[in-house]
């Protein structure tokens, strides 16, 4: 039974450019959240995704952006890049319907702004 | 709002010492669920353990044991006997009950470093 699949596992960018990170959940799940984590800090909450709308957003700007397949895989976009987006992107997955449920967590992809 | 905290930045101890890691919440719901996940250098986070805010059982699993207050919004993870392979970020975290899956609310992480 796969786990939280997410890629890339590292990538390179630079300011002012637009970024696409992928997850596929685990097997079962119809729900992914995304979660920024800067170096230090905790996981931050961008945004939830659930029959391919989002149903549920952070404090995060417009540059940030998502989609949900049918397949339930989902891609992050962030557009126009600052050196701030330097982090660890963080994918979860779980079954909307259960209330708090545990999130099952992928091991990020670690973008680098320059 | 919401909010977790972890005032234990970082903790360093010597293998088999017991270590207690403090979480303490902040929510104006009644009902709401609190979490702990550990983060290897991987970088995945590894659930531990869920409590909703019925359920003030402290719980022991093997080496673990999570004690939940009420009374002081904290909700603390022991290690028994630590060991190397304990070390890692450990995170306690927040949701507050809604319909479907509400967001974690993470604290900062407690570095724990086990020393041989």
């Amino acid at each position: 039974d796969a786990g939280v699949t997410q890629s890339p596992t590292h990538l390179i960018k630079t300011r002012g450019q637009q970024v696409t990170l992928r997850c596929s959940p685990k097997s079962g799940h119809d729900t992914v959240s995304w979660y920024q984590q800067a170096l230090g800090q905790g996981p931050q909450f961008i945004f939830q995704y659930y029959e391919e709308e989002e149903r549920q957003r952070g404090n995060f700007p417009d540059r940030f952006s998502g989609h949900q397949f049918p397949n339930y895989s989902s891609e992050l976009n962030v557009n126009a890049l600052l050196l701030g987006d330097s982090a660890l992107y963080l994918c979860a997955s779980s079954l909307f319907s259960r209330l708090g449920e545990k999130l099952f967590f992928g091991s990020g992809t670690q973008l680098s702004v320059l | 709002a919401q909010k977790v905290t972890q005032a234990q930045t970082e903790i360093s101890v010597v293998e088999k010492e017991d270590v207690t890691l403090d979480c303490v919440y902040e929510t104006r719901d009644t009902t709401y669920y609190l979490f702990w996940y550990k983060q290897p250098p991987s970088g995945e986070l590894v659930f531990l353990i869920r409590r909703n805010s019925f359920d003030e059982q402290n719980e022991i699993s093997g080496r673990y044991s999570w004690n939940f207050q009420k009374s002081t919004s904290s909700f603390n993870f022991t290690i028994t006997a630590s060991q190397v392979v304990d070390s890692a970020v450990y995170f306690c975290a927040l949701s507050e009950a809604g319909s479907g899956n509400t967001p974690l609310v993470f604290g900062k992480g407690t570095r724990l470093s086990v020393i041989a």
